[in-house]
Protein backbone atom coordinates (compact mmCIF):
# COMPACT_ATOMS: atom_id res chain seq x y z
CA UNK A 1 0.00 0.00 0.00
CA UNK A 2 1.46 3.31 -0.94
CA UNK A 3 1.88 5.51 2.30
CA UNK A 4 3.20 9.25 2.42
CA UNK A 5 3.30 11.11 5.36
CA UNK A 6 4.31 14.75 5.61
CA UNK A 7 5.53 15.90 8.80
CA UNK A 8 7.41 19.70 9.84
CA UNK A 9 4.44 21.76 9.65
CA UNK A 10 3.57 24.55 12.26
CA UNK A 11 3.50 28.45 13.10
CA UNK A 12 5.95 30.72 11.88
CA UNK A 13 6.86 34.28 11.90
CA UNK A 14 6.41 36.02 8.47
CA UNK A 15 10.01 36.23 6.74
CA UNK A 16 10.92 32.78 8.95
CA UNK A 17 11.60 29.52 7.66
CA UNK A 18 10.49 26.11 7.93
CA UNK A 19 11.21 22.37 6.37
CA UNK A 20 8.88 20.03 5.78
CA UNK A 21 9.30 16.47 5.26
CA UNK A 22 7.33 13.41 3.74
CA UNK A 23 8.09 9.78 4.03
CA UNK A 24 7.25 7.33 1.31
CA UNK A 25 6.64 3.51 1.59
CA UNK A 26 4.99 1.11 -0.30
CA UNK A 27 6.63 1.61 -3.82
CA UNK A 28 9.86 2.24 -5.21
CA UNK A 29 10.74 5.84 -4.06
CA UNK A 30 13.10 6.10 -6.42
CA UNK A 31 11.35 5.10 -9.67
CA UNK A 32 8.15 8.03 -9.17
CA UNK A 33 8.98 11.86 -9.65
CA UNK A 34 7.08 13.70 -6.49
CA UNK A 35 5.46 16.73 -6.20
CA UNK A 36 4.65 19.44 -3.49
CA UNK A 37 0.91 20.66 -3.81
CA UNK A 38 -1.38 23.63 -1.23
CA UNK A 39 -4.30 23.91 -0.31
CA UNK A 40 -5.12 27.50 1.51
CA UNK A 41 -7.97 26.99 4.14
CA UNK A 42 -11.15 27.21 2.74
CA UNK A 43 -9.74 27.47 -0.99
CA UNK A 44 -8.83 25.52 -3.59
CA UNK A 45 -5.49 23.56 -4.85
CA UNK A 46 -2.21 24.79 -6.33
CA UNK A 47 0.90 23.19 -7.22
CA UNK A 48 3.60 24.17 -5.67
CA UNK A 49 6.76 22.09 -7.11
CA UNK A 50 7.41 18.82 -9.30
CA UNK A 51 11.40 16.67 -8.78
CA UNK A 52 12.10 13.76 -11.07
CA UNK A 53 13.15 10.41 -9.85
CA UNK A 54 17.30 11.13 -10.16
CA UNK A 55 16.59 15.49 -9.37
CA UNK A 56 17.43 16.31 -12.42
CA UNK A 57 14.33 18.50 -13.40
CA UNK A 58 13.18 20.63 -11.04
CA UNK A 59 9.62 22.86 -11.07
CA UNK A 60 8.25 25.66 -9.55
CA UNK A 61 5.15 27.87 -8.99
CA UNK A 62 6.53 31.20 -9.41
CA UNK A 63 4.55 32.12 -6.20
CA UNK A 64 7.41 30.26 -4.42
CA UNK A 65 10.24 30.56 -7.01
CA UNK A 66 13.67 31.71 -4.92
CA UNK A 67 12.22 31.11 -1.69
CA UNK A 68 10.98 27.24 -1.51
CA UNK A 69 13.66 24.65 -2.42
CA UNK A 70 12.28 20.76 -3.07
CA UNK A 71 14.73 18.08 -2.58
CA UNK A 72 14.68 14.75 -2.10
CA UNK A 73 16.77 11.31 -0.66
CA UNK A 74 16.34 8.80 -2.75
CA UNK A 75 18.17 6.20 -0.01
CA UNK A 76 15.72 7.48 3.06
CA UNK A 77 12.54 7.61 0.89
CA UNK A 78 11.97 11.09 1.83
CA UNK A 79 11.18 13.91 0.10
CA UNK A 80 11.50 17.44 1.46
CA UNK A 81 10.61 21.34 1.01
CA UNK A 82 12.53 23.67 2.49
CA UNK A 83 10.73 26.97 3.08
CA UNK A 84 11.84 30.42 3.04
CA UNK A 85 11.01 33.55 3.24
CA UNK A 86 7.75 33.11 4.31
CA UNK A 87 4.71 34.72 3.56
CA UNK A 88 0.83 35.01 5.27
CA UNK A 89 0.02 34.26 1.60
CA UNK A 90 1.58 30.73 2.36
CA UNK A 91 -0.33 30.11 4.99
CA UNK A 92 -2.27 26.31 3.93
CA UNK A 93 -2.38 22.52 4.19
CA UNK A 94 1.09 21.63 2.20
CA UNK A 95 0.18 17.84 0.59
CA UNK A 96 3.19 15.35 -1.24
CA UNK A 97 1.35 14.02 -3.80
CA UNK A 98 3.49 10.80 -5.93
CA UNK A 99 3.07 11.23 -10.03
CA UNK A 100 0.34 8.83 -11.47
CA UNK A 101 0.01 7.09 -15.29
CA UNK A 102 1.67 8.86 -17.07
CA UNK A 103 0.44 9.57 -20.64
CA UNK A 104 1.30 8.06 -23.69
CA UNK A 105 4.54 9.83 -24.29
CA UNK A 106 5.50 9.12 -20.67
CA UNK A 107 6.11 13.06 -20.06
CA UNK A 108 2.93 14.08 -18.19
CA UNK A 109 0.94 12.89 -15.05
CA UNK A 110 -1.28 13.57 -13.09
CA UNK A 111 -1.19 12.84 -8.77
CA UNK A 112 -1.94 9.61 -8.45
CA UNK A 113 -1.17 9.34 -4.65
CA UNK A 114 -1.15 12.06 -1.73
CA UNK A 115 -0.13 12.23 1.82
CA UNK A 116 -2.69 13.49 4.76
CA UNK A 117 -1.00 16.99 4.59
CA UNK A 118 0.88 19.11 6.87
CA UNK A 119 -0.46 22.38 8.18
CA UNK A 120 1.76 25.61 7.52
CA UNK A 121 0.81 28.77 9.01
CA UNK A 122 2.57 32.15 8.66
CA UNK A 123 1.42 34.74 11.31
CA UNK A 124 2.91 37.34 13.73
CA UNK B 1 -0.79 29.64 -17.51
CA UNK B 2 -3.92 27.49 -18.39
CA UNK B 3 -6.74 28.40 -16.74
CA UNK B 4 -9.29 26.04 -15.70
CA UNK B 5 -13.13 26.85 -14.87
CA UNK B 6 -15.53 24.52 -13.33
CA UNK B 7 -19.18 24.72 -13.39
CA UNK B 8 -21.39 25.22 -11.51
CA UNK B 9 -19.64 26.06 -8.22
CA UNK B 10 -22.40 24.11 -6.23
CA UNK B 11 -24.49 21.33 -7.45
CA UNK B 12 -27.24 20.21 -5.25
CA UNK B 13 -28.50 16.56 -5.79
CA UNK B 14 -30.50 13.89 -4.36
CA UNK B 15 -29.00 10.49 -3.79
CA UNK B 16 -29.50 8.02 -6.63
CA UNK B 17 -29.68 11.09 -8.97
CA UNK B 18 -27.24 11.88 -11.60
CA UNK B 19 -24.56 14.71 -11.64
CA UNK B 20 -22.46 16.14 -14.43
CA UNK B 21 -19.98 18.51 -13.66
CA UNK B 22 -17.90 20.72 -15.78
CA UNK B 23 -14.49 21.73 -16.56
CA UNK B 24 -13.18 24.51 -19.23
CA UNK B 25 -9.95 25.00 -20.30
CA UNK B 26 -8.62 28.18 -21.18
CA UNK B 27 -6.54 26.47 -24.29
CA UNK B 28 -6.60 23.17 -25.74
CA UNK B 29 -5.32 20.39 -23.59
CA UNK B 30 -4.89 16.58 -24.12
CA UNK B 31 -3.84 15.48 -20.67
CA UNK B 32 -7.01 16.31 -17.91
CA UNK B 33 -7.73 15.04 -14.04
CA UNK B 34 -10.08 14.75 -12.11
CA UNK B 35 -10.10 14.81 -8.07
CA UNK B 36 -12.40 14.04 -5.30
CA UNK B 37 -11.48 15.42 -1.66
CA UNK B 38 -14.30 15.01 1.10
CA UNK B 39 -13.88 17.45 4.30
CA UNK B 40 -10.71 17.29 5.98
CA UNK B 41 -8.98 14.41 3.78
CA UNK B 42 -6.84 14.33 0.75
CA UNK B 43 -7.62 14.78 -2.89
CA UNK B 44 -8.21 11.50 -4.11
CA UNK B 45 -7.91 10.98 -8.13
CA UNK B 46 -10.66 9.84 -9.75
CA UNK B 47 -10.10 10.32 -13.67
CA UNK B 48 -6.71 10.52 -15.81
CA UNK B 49 -6.21 11.32 -19.58
CA UNK B 50 -10.22 12.39 -19.39
CA UNK B 51 -12.10 9.17 -19.36
CA UNK B 52 -9.94 6.77 -18.16
CA UNK B 53 -10.85 5.52 -14.22
CA UNK B 54 -8.14 5.56 -11.43
CA UNK B 55 -7.67 2.01 -9.66
CA UNK B 56 -10.47 1.64 -7.44
CA UNK B 57 -12.46 4.02 -8.31
CA UNK B 58 -16.12 2.84 -8.75
CA UNK B 59 -18.19 2.86 -12.76
CA UNK B 60 -20.48 5.67 -11.95
CA UNK B 61 -17.69 8.12 -12.26
CA UNK B 62 -17.00 8.82 -16.06
CA UNK B 63 -15.27 11.01 -17.48
CA UNK B 64 -15.88 12.94 -21.16
CA UNK B 65 -14.45 15.55 -23.29
CA UNK B 66 -11.63 17.27 -25.43
CA UNK B 67 -9.62 20.73 -26.36
CA UNK B 68 -11.40 22.72 -23.89
CA UNK B 69 -14.28 21.31 -22.79
CA UNK B 70 -14.22 18.33 -20.23
CA UNK B 71 -17.59 16.72 -17.73
CA UNK B 72 -17.27 14.52 -15.19
CA UNK B 73 -20.15 12.27 -14.36
CA UNK B 74 -21.57 10.38 -11.55
CA UNK B 75 -24.76 8.47 -12.96
CA UNK B 76 -26.22 7.41 -9.75
CA UNK B 77 -24.58 9.03 -6.35
CA UNK B 78 -24.37 7.53 -3.67
CA UNK B 79 -23.72 8.96 0.18
CA UNK B 80 -20.09 9.15 0.09
CA UNK B 81 -19.77 11.06 -3.26
CA UNK B 82 -20.89 14.23 -1.53
CA UNK B 83 -17.47 15.91 -1.52
CA UNK B 84 -15.70 18.57 -3.48
CA UNK B 85 -14.79 17.39 -7.11
CA UNK B 86 -11.20 19.50 -8.88
CA UNK B 87 -10.15 19.45 -12.16
CA UNK B 88 -6.33 19.43 -13.51
CA UNK B 89 -4.69 19.87 -16.56
CA UNK B 90 -1.54 18.39 -16.51
CA UNK B 91 -0.19 19.09 -20.17
CA UNK B 92 1.30 22.34 -19.44
CA UNK B 93 3.92 23.58 -16.98
CA UNK B 94 2.44 24.70 -14.35
CA UNK B 95 -0.20 21.79 -13.37
CA UNK B 96 -3.34 23.97 -12.85
CA UNK B 97 -6.43 23.11 -11.00
CA UNK B 98 -10.19 24.36 -11.31
CA UNK B 99 -11.46 26.08 -8.23
CA UNK B 100 -14.20 23.29 -7.37
CA UNK B 101 -17.04 22.07 -7.58
CA UNK B 102 -18.71 21.16 -4.26
CA UNK B 103 -21.37 18.13 -4.75
CA UNK B 104 -23.91 18.56 -2.00
CA UNK B 105 -26.94 17.21 -0.71
CA UNK B 106 -30.88 18.19 -1.95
Amino acid sequence: EVQLVESGGGLVKPGGSLRLSCAASGFTFSSYTMNWVRQAPGKGLEWVSSLSRNSDYIHYADSVKGRFTISRDNAKNSLYLQMNSLRAEDTAVYYCAREGPRDSNGLYYPLGYWGQGSLVTVSS
Amino acid sequence: EIVMTQSPATLSVSPGERATLSCRASQSVSNLAWYQQKRGLAPRLLIYGAATRATDIPARFSGSGSGTEFSLTISSLQSEDFAVYYCQQYNNWPPTFGQGTKVEIK
